[in-house]
């Protein structure tokens, strides 16, 4: 079956880079785009952008140009969410997810990266 | 970008009734493409409906999505236990991606 195994917690400080993962399992990873959206706690759901996982297609969303970088590795079904310069209002759960194969909707989910920015 | 506003923020109904949840656009969403996610405390979204009103394999079929360009409806037609929850709807038809602030569906 379809799965997205995302990596655990982190805690980091103001201005510091946070990279997480996202692995993929169950069916062919080079043909799914992967998207990642984060949700700050109570929150709604904020689109961060999108990876092609032949690395040749990201999009990001354009408050995020600039200070994230998605990338993957085909060898481990792996994709990669990296975030710079973080701010207390980083402070979210951040959500790997499947683009259905016809459209931009999200057929599945990662559990979710919990990233806490704090001093 | 679109901005979606779902209303009502929340909805207090009893199991076995029926639930109307609104998702209004800003501007017109191109080829029905708008999705409805539920989502529970401490779990990642679940697709629910989309192209407005398609459900995937596995969905129960009180799940219904109507609608067109700038207003759309999740219904849900007799609530069962485990639809208590917090529902969003995303819209696909233009970049960026956006979704909306959520309704939670609450027991009365």
């Amino acid at each position: 079956q379809v799965q997205l195994a995302q990596s655990g917690a982190e805690v980091k400080k103001p201005g510091a880079s946070v990279k997480f993962s996202c692995k993929a399992s169950g069916y062919s990873f080079t043909t799914y785009y992967i998207h990642w959206v984060r949700q700050a706690p109570g929150q709604g759901l904020e689109w961060m952008g999108i990876i092609h996982p032949s690395g040749v297609t990201t999009r990001y969303a354009q408050k995020f140009e600039g200070r994230v970088t998605m990338t993957r590795d085909t060898s481990t079904s792996t994709v990669y969410l990296e975030l710079s310069s973080l701010r207390t209002e980083d402070t979210a759960v951040y959500f790997c997810a499947r683009r259905a194969y016809y459209g931009d909707y999200l057929d599945y989910w990662g559990q979710g990266t919990l990233v806490t920015v704090s001093s | 970008e679109i901005v979606l506003t779902q209303s009502p923020g929340t909805l207090s109904l009893s199991p076995g009734e029926r639930a109307t949840l609104s998702c209004r656009a800003s501007q017109s969403v191109s080829g029905y493409y708008l999705a409805w996610y539920q989502q529970k405390p401490g779990q990642a979204p679940r697709l629910l409906i989309y192209d407005a009103s398609s459900r995937p394999t596995g969905i129960p079929d009180r799940f219904s999505g109507s609608g067109s360009e700038t207003d759309f409806t999740l219904t849900i037609s007799r609530l069962e236990p485990e639809d208590f929850a917090v529902y969003f709807c995303q819209q696909y038809g233009s970049s960026p991606l956006t979704f909306g602030g959520g309704t939670k569906v609450e027991i009365k």
